[in-house]
């Protein structure tokens, strides 16, 4: 089965810093990844996702992420965050049809 | 954009009681999920429901869940006598297929506490 860390539980920034998130799964195979945000009180929404192709992807609001394949990463990144980035974070690799989420990061970024 | 709702947002109950959180599905979706987060835990799979059937389910998912789409719009969860570790936020989902790709789209989840 395949799973899924994210090593940064809570992270901290000031406006206009720079983010990356960590990510790693575990499956060797051709994978599907997503990253998911949950803005304070909403749904989770997703933010960008992974299945072939380009291993750079662009997501929504300025985000990023980097597929690297020898590293098991996807990391999460965006140049400079905002106050209304602040939320929590998951990253999650399709399994069948299903979702395997990591634990979720969660971000506040201070004005 | 269409959306996943679901009800209620939040719900109290009793230990042992049974409890039904409802999910209307984004209308033309074919697969159906319930996935939970307990506090300070990670999104759990619980069950995927596709053509009227489960078609998969997690090890959490035991004998006190059920799944049910009743009319062809709501999705139902129900866990039949609840305990105090059902406490959790559970997230409904759904997506128009399963194939690489694939997107799910979840509601904004039923915070169930159990006391």
């Amino acid at each position: 089965a395949q799973s899924v860390s994210q090593h940064n539980h809570h992270v901290i920034l000031s406006e206009a810093a720079s983010l990356e998130l960590g990510c790693n799964y575990s499956y060797g195979g051709t994978v599907n990844l997503f990253w998911y945000v949950q803005y304070p009180g909403q749904h989770l929404q997703l933010l960008l996702k992974y299945f072939s192709g380009d291993p750079l992807v662009k997501g929504i609001k300025g985000f990023e992420a980097e597929f690297i394949k020898s590293k098991f990463s996807f990391n999460l990144r965006k140049p400079s965050v905002q106050w209304s980035d602040t939320a929590e974070y998951f990253c999650a690799v399709n399994q069948g049809g299903k979702l395997i989420f990591g634990q979720g990061t969660e971000l506040s970024v201070k004005p | 954009e269409p959306e996943v709702t679901q009800t209620p947002s939040h719900q109290v109950t009793q230990m042992g009681q049974e409890v039904i959180l409802r999910c209307v599905p984004i209308s033309n979706h074919l697969y159906f999920y319930w996935y939970r987060q307990i506090l300070g835990q990670k999104v759990e799979f619980l069950v995927s429901f596709y053509n009227n059937e489960i078609s998969e389910k997690s090890e959490i998912f035991d004998d006190q869940f059920s799944v049910e789409r009743p009319d062809g719009s709501n999705f139902t969860l129900k866990i039949r006598s609840t305990k105090l570790e059902d406490s959790a936020m559970y997230f409904c989902a759904s997506s128009m297929n399963r194939g690489p790709g694939n997107t799910i789209y979840f509601g904004e989840g039923s915070w169930l506490t159990v006391v």
